[in-house]
C-alpha cells in the first residue's frame, strides 16, 4: 500500500500554545486531504477536506480560524491547531487521496496531541 | 445524526468462536469500507465493496454488502488473538468530495 507519514507522531503542548502537524504522503500525489479527529475509544471525525492549492471545506462544528490546514502541494498537507487548549487533545489523522472518488484513501499513523 | 450505525460497540470472545459485526446505514453509498485500527496507530483498510450483494473474502474474514447498499456485515471465523482491535466501517457517497464517514466502530478482544 501507500506510504503516508505524519509528525510528529506525538506533541504535548502547553495551553495557548499553537501545534502544526505535517501529513506527507511519500509515494503517490494527494489530490485531495482529509483531516479527522478521534477521541478515545471513539470513531474517527471528519474535520476538513481540502484540494490542492484551494482553501479547506470544513464540516460543521470545526472551527476553521482554529484549524488550520494548508495543502500547498501534492505530497504535502499542515494542520495547525491554534492556541491550543486542553479539550484539544485527541489523536488527528490524515487521509490523502490520489485522485477521484474510485482511488483508495490512505491513510497516516496519527498525531497524538496532548494540551497541558 | 449517525450515517452509519455498527453493532455491537463491543466484543469480548474467546480465541476459536465466531463473529459478525454489523454497519447499517438508511442511506445508499458509492461503496463501503472496513478498517482495522489498533490503538495508537491509523486506520488499515481491509476490504471495499461497491456492488450491492458483493461478498469478498480475506482468510478468515468475509465481508457481505447489503443488496441495497445500505448495510454491510463482516464475519470472522475462528478469532484469533491477533484479530483483536477496532472495527470501522466506512461509507463514500456521491457528494462533494466523496468523502468517508466512519461509523462508530466495534470494539472485539479476542481472548486467548
Amino acid at each position: 500500500g501507500a506510504v503516508v507519514s505524519q509528525h510528529p507522531s506525538r506533541v504535548i503542548c502547553k495551553s495557548g500554545t499553537s501545534v502544526k502537524i505535517e501529513c506527507r504522503s511519500l509515494d503517490f500525489q494527494a489530490t485531495t486531504m482529509f483531516w479527522y479527529r478521534q477521541f478515545p475509544k471513539q470513531s474517527l471525525m471528519l474535520m476538513a477536506t481540502s484540494n490542492e492549492g484551494s482553501k479547506a471545506t470544513y464540516e460543521q462544528g470545526v472551527e476553521k480560524d482554529k484549524f488550520l490546514i494548508n495543502h500547498a502541494s501534492l505530497t504535502l498537507s499542515t494542520l495547525t491547531v491554534t492556541s491550543a487548549h486542553p479539550e484539544d487533545s485527541s489523536f488527528y489523522i490524515c487521509s490523502p487521496r490520489e485522485g477521484g472518488s474510485t482511488d483508495t484513501q490512505y491513510f497516516g499513523p496519527g498525531t497524538r496531541l496532548t494540551v497541558l | 445524526t449517525q450515517l452509519l450505525e455498527q453493532s455491537p460497540q463491543f466484543l469480548s470472545i474467546q480465541e476459536g468462536e465466531n463473529l459478525t459485526v454489523y454497519c447499517n446505514s438508511s442511506s445508499v453509498f458509492s461503496s463501503l469500507q472496513w478498517y482495522r485500527q489498533e490503538p495508537g496507530e491509523g486506520p488499515v483498510l481491509l476490504v471495499t465493496v461497491v456492488t450491492g450483494g458483493e461478498v469478498k473474502k480475506l482468510k478468515r474474514l468475509t465481508f457481505q454488502f447489503g443488496d441495497a447498499r445500505k448495510d454491510s456485515s463482516l464475519h470472522i471465523t475462528a478469532a484469533q488473538p491477533g484479530d483483536t482491535g477496532l472495527y470501522l466501517c466506512a461509507g463514500s457517497k456521491k457528494t462533494s468530495y466523496d468523502k468517508v464517514i466512519f461509523g462508530p466502530g466495534t470494539s472485539l478482544s479476542v481472548i486467548p
